[in-house]
């Protein structure tokens, strides 16, 4: 089953506009959230993150919105650059044992950023 | 300056054959980790690693060896390749109590 989810495979935004990327949860000892960007025939980068004491981290253009009440995080990209276009992973941890240092990652949304 | 690496980039092997991918990091983190991604499925954790060796299985093992006799160094064996274990294996570290990851380039594997 599942634990992370990303329900939209591929998005498509014109430049200059918001994209807004979502991931849903299910495991309530999550505590610690990542989201990667991949350019093909590349490893994942490290994005942005928030741990779950917070509801919101920001940096520069991009923004993560928690709620945990919800099991739901998004990233929010604003303004959308040609650059931009990738796949973004958004991965959970949780603190509980070996668990803390493993990452449980969603099957990526496809970002297409049109000029 | 090199942060982690993996060797080859690029393999094709024919089933049966035994294929060993590297992965060297020269951040003296603690945790290693290889994953393998696939379309539809996004990165599965395969083994993970703790310290030099200490490994553990993680999602998707069976077929999969790995050892860590130095801390830098994290090899993953394919000892009989099979047509599904075509895929793009990712080497990955963290250390410093971080939960952030830090990945290779990857290793695009072709079994025929």
């Amino acid at each position: 089953d599942q634990q992370v989810k990303q329900n939209s495979p591929s998005l498509s935004v014109q430049e200059g506009r918001i994209s807004i990327l979502n991931c849903d949860y299910t495991n309530s000892m999550f505590d610690y959230f990542l989201w990667y960007k991949k350019y093909p025939a590349e490893g994942p980068t490290f994005l942005i993150s928030i741990s779950s004491i917070k509801d919101k981290n920001e940096d520069g253009r991009f923004t993560v919105f928690l709620n945990k009440s919800a099991k739901h995080l998004s990233l929010h990209i604003v303004p959308s650059q040609p650059g931009d276009s990738a796949v973004y992973f958004c991965a959970a941890s949780d603190a509980s044992g070996a668990g803390s240092y493993q990452l449980t990652f969603g099957k990526g949304t496809k970002l297409s950023v049109i000029p | 300056d090199a942060g982690i690496t993996q060797s080859p980039r690029y393999k094709i092997t024919e089933t049966g054959r035994q294929v060993t991918l590297m992965c060297h990091q020269t951040w003296s983190h603690s945790y290693m980790f290889w994953y393998r991604q696939d379309l539809g499925h996004g990165l599965r954790l395969i083994y993970y690693s703790a310290a030099a060796d200490i490994t553990d299985k993680g999602e998707v093992p069976d077929g999969y060896v790995v050892s860590r006799s130095k801390t830098e160094n994290f090899p993953l064996t394919l000892e009989s390749a099979t047509r599904s274990q075509t895929s793009v294996y990712f080497c990955a570290s963290s250390g410093g109590g971080g939960r952030k990851q830090y990945f290779g380039p990857g290793t695009r594997l072709t079994v025929t």
